[in-house]
């Protein structure tokens, strides 16, 4: 059965921090790595990672894809209020193109 | 910016009563998924669709569960008899395909949440 596990569960930190939120994956025939951003309605994409070592940007995040550690960083610099979310990790993977999630984490970003 | 519109945004039901959730997808895309996520609990995979056809379901996905795509524009998830524990968040997503490329990156609905008494 694939499996993503995210870590950590919460975070609260204040607005100017750096954030680092992890996700690892146990997923037959690994396709993607998927992130999402949720807030009080839709899952809103951010990053597809397909290639290890390859840096995805966007403004204040960044994630980058591991494939020999099985394992995803998405990182966020200068954390404004906005931020305060539950970030999705998920996988697709095996003979079909279904997204498995983790349980996500909730990041709480304080003035 | 297209967006996945689904209705409603939250149905109180009894145990035992149908209920179809309906979601407008991308208009451009050809894959149709619905997931669901309890309240505390991981994004689960209910079922994929295309070309008119279910391309997979999870083992949630059971004989209570229909999808439907009755029109070029709409696509349906029916819970015939509801349980309690049919009791989540529905998402309804939509991709312009599938595979590595951006194509395949799922947008979703904002949900519908559905509680069963």
């Amino acid at each position: 059965e694939d499996k993503v596990v995210q870590s950590p569960l919460s975070l609260v930190v204040h607005e100017g921090d750096t954030v680092t939120l992890n996700c690892s994956y146990e997923v037959t025939n690994f396709r993607s790595l998927l992130w999402y951003k949720q807030e009080k309605k839709a899952p809103t994409f951010l990053f597809m990672l397909t290639s290890s070592g390859i840096e995805k940007k966007s403004g204040r995040l960044s994630s980058i894809l591991d494939k020999k550690e099985l394992s995803s960083i998405l990182n966020i610099t200068a954390t404004q209020t906005g931020d305060s979310a539950i970030y999705l990790c998920a996988v697709s993977g095996g003979s079909n193109y279904k997204l498995t999630f983790g349980k996500g984490t909730l990041l709480t970003v304080n003035p | 910016e297209p967006e996945v519109t689904q209705t409603p945004s939250h149905q109180v039901t009894q145990m035992g009563q149908e209920v179809i959730l309906r979601c407008v997808p991308i208009s451009n895309h050809l894959y149709f998924y619905w997931y669901r996520q309890i309240l505390g609990q991981k994004v689960e995979f209910l079922v994929s669709f295309y070309n008119n056809e279910i391309s997979e379901k999870s083992e949630i996905f059971d004989d209570q569960f229909s999808v439907e795509r009755p029109d070029g524009s709409n696509f349906t998830l029916k819970i015939r008899s509801t349980k309690l524990e049919d009791s989540a968040m529905y998402f309804c997503a939509s991709s312009l395909g599938q595979g590595l490329g951006g194509a395949n990156v799922l947008t979703f609905g904002a949900g519908s949440r559905l509680t069963v008494l």
